[in-house]
């Protein structure tokens, strides 16, 4: 089964900008997580942020986790054409696998 | 860091014939790994948990006569599909958690297995 919803689930920019992307989960979690995916390719896991986390930041992206809302953001800031992927939150809850959501494209036109 | 790897990276097979995935953990050792489905634009889907020296878990839905899965030692799991048909055809991806990191949440995903059954 699916937790998390990705919104939108489609985003197209202009390189230089801003891409943010969002995610909404049903469930307590232990953390989230963010993956890209590139077509066709396996998946590369970009940040975890734990359920006592609010922000982190890892060079280009910052995650901010809501456990109130149950939700998570997801920003690349100045964004690049080789940004262009597909990119997932996945959550964990106890001791199960990852569960992913649907995913987000993201396009980024040079 | 940890380094996961899928063989082969396509396959392309007749209906009714099996095909074997391999999925081997290069760098560290994995008591877990985990079998995921992606159909074209979809999202990733759980099929199984492969445990080392015990039967796999398997989500509700997947058949396990079907899909069959060994994981034999610590670095090395397989995903058999018995008798392929057509709508088996998918993108299959596995996944491992190093739990002697320090970071036991985070799975490492093989670059994954295009299978086409015709």
């Amino acid at each position: 089964s699916q937790q998390g919803e990705e919104d939108p689930q489609a985003l197209s920019i202009q390189e230089g900008e801003n891409a943010t992307m969002n995610c909404s989960y049903k469930t307590s979690i232990n953390n989230l997580q963010w993956y890209r995916q590139n077509s066709g390719r396996g998946l590369v896991h970009l940040i975890l942020i734990r359920s006592n986390e609010r922000e982190k930041h890892s060079g280009r992206l910052r995650v901010t986790l809501d456990t109130s809302k149950k939700s998570s953001s997801l920003l690349i800031t100045a964004s690049r054409a080789a940004d262009t992927a597909s990119y997932f939150c996945a959550t964990v809850s106890g001791n199960t696998p990852l569960v992913f959501g649907k995913g987000t494209r993201l396009s980024v036109i040079a | 860091g940890a380094v996961v790897s899928q063989h082969p990276s396509w396959v392309i097979c007749k209906s009714g014939t099996s095909v074997k995935i391999e999925c081997r953990s290069l760098d560290f050792q994995a008591t877990t790994m985990f079998w995921y489905r992606q159909f074209p634009k979809q999202s990733l889907m759980l099929m199984a948990t492969s445990n080392e020296g015990s039967k796999a878990t398997y989500e509700q839905g997947v058949e396990k006569d079907k899909f069959l899965i060994n994981h034999a030692s610590l670095t090395l799991s397989t995903l058999t599909v018995t008798s392929a048909h057509p709508e088996d055809s998918s993108f299959y991806i596995c996944s491992a958690r190093d739990q002697g990191s320090g970071n036991p949440d985070t799975q490492y995903f093989g670059p994954g297995t295009r299978l086409t059954v015709l």
